[in-house]
């Protein structure tokens, strides 16, 4: 099985801050990654898949880096509804396996 | 507008069988360009994959969980279905149906969830 980490597993921002999540792969997986966030007792929402492309009706602060077995999730200027739980799903092999979640926090 | 809706038991008694369908509306399951997937997340915990299933019938489960999973899909009511058989309390989890791209396989639509519990 391919296993997925997140990198920090929480982190604490402002309104505004820029902030990148990291993903990583045990073994390569080109660009089948995606990245989805979830608001508490919401279903998660897809932001960016193929590692690099956004979702339709996705805001352009998001953005998606990387290929391989490391990956990043940026939002650039952090808005009050980003505060949430991300994780990054890997769907090169048959096993779609996700990461563990990092969760966004109001500092 | 694609809506995916998930039904079934919110309680299941251990060692029985869980079983939830989920409808496609504003939408039809035999479309070419999608595979449609089950995922589910513990309270509190994170995502994990099931399975998913292809029009035609054509499944992919995840191994920890293979030998008691069945998917399918009925084209005619454009729903697919999830049996897990056995269950025990570390199923307990909300289910979630969503839709993948055929190629990407990324999940661009999801259902609400609904909250299976086992205890008896």
């Amino acid at each position: 099985d391919i296993q997925m980490t997140q990198s920090p597993s929480s982190l604490s921002a402002f309104v505004g801050d820029r902030v990148t999540i990291t993903c990583r792969a045990s073994q390569s997986i080109n660009t089948y990654l995606s990245w989805y966030q979830q608001r508490p007792g919401n279903a998660p929402k897809l932001l960016i898949y193929a590692a690099n492309s956004l979702q339709d009706g996705v805001p352009s602060r998001f953005s998606g880096r990387g290929s391989g077995t490391d990956f990043t999730l940026t939002i650039s200027g952090l808005q009050p509804e980003d505060f949430a739980t991300y994780y990054c799903q890997q769907t090169y092999s048959s096993l779609f396996t996700f990461g563990p979640g990092t969760k966004v926090d109001l500092k | 507008q694609l809506q995916l809706q998930e039904s079934g038991p919110g309680l299941v008694k251990p060692s029985e069988t869980l079983s939830l369908t989920c409808t496609v509306s504003g939408g039809s399951i035999s479309s070419r360009s999608y595979y449609w997937g089950w995922i589910r997340q513990p309270p509190g915990k994170g995502l994990e994959w099931i399975g998913n299933i292809y029009y035609t019938g054509r499944t992919s489960y995840n191994p920890s969980l293979k030998s008691r999973v069945t998917i399918s899909v009925d084209t005619s009511k454009d729903q697919f279905s999830l049996k897990l058989s056995s269950v025990t309390a570390a199923d307990t989890a909300v289910y979630y149906c969503a839709r993948l791209g055929d190629y990407w396989k990324a999940s661009d639509s999801w259902g609400q969830g609904t909250l299976v519990t086992v205890s008896s």
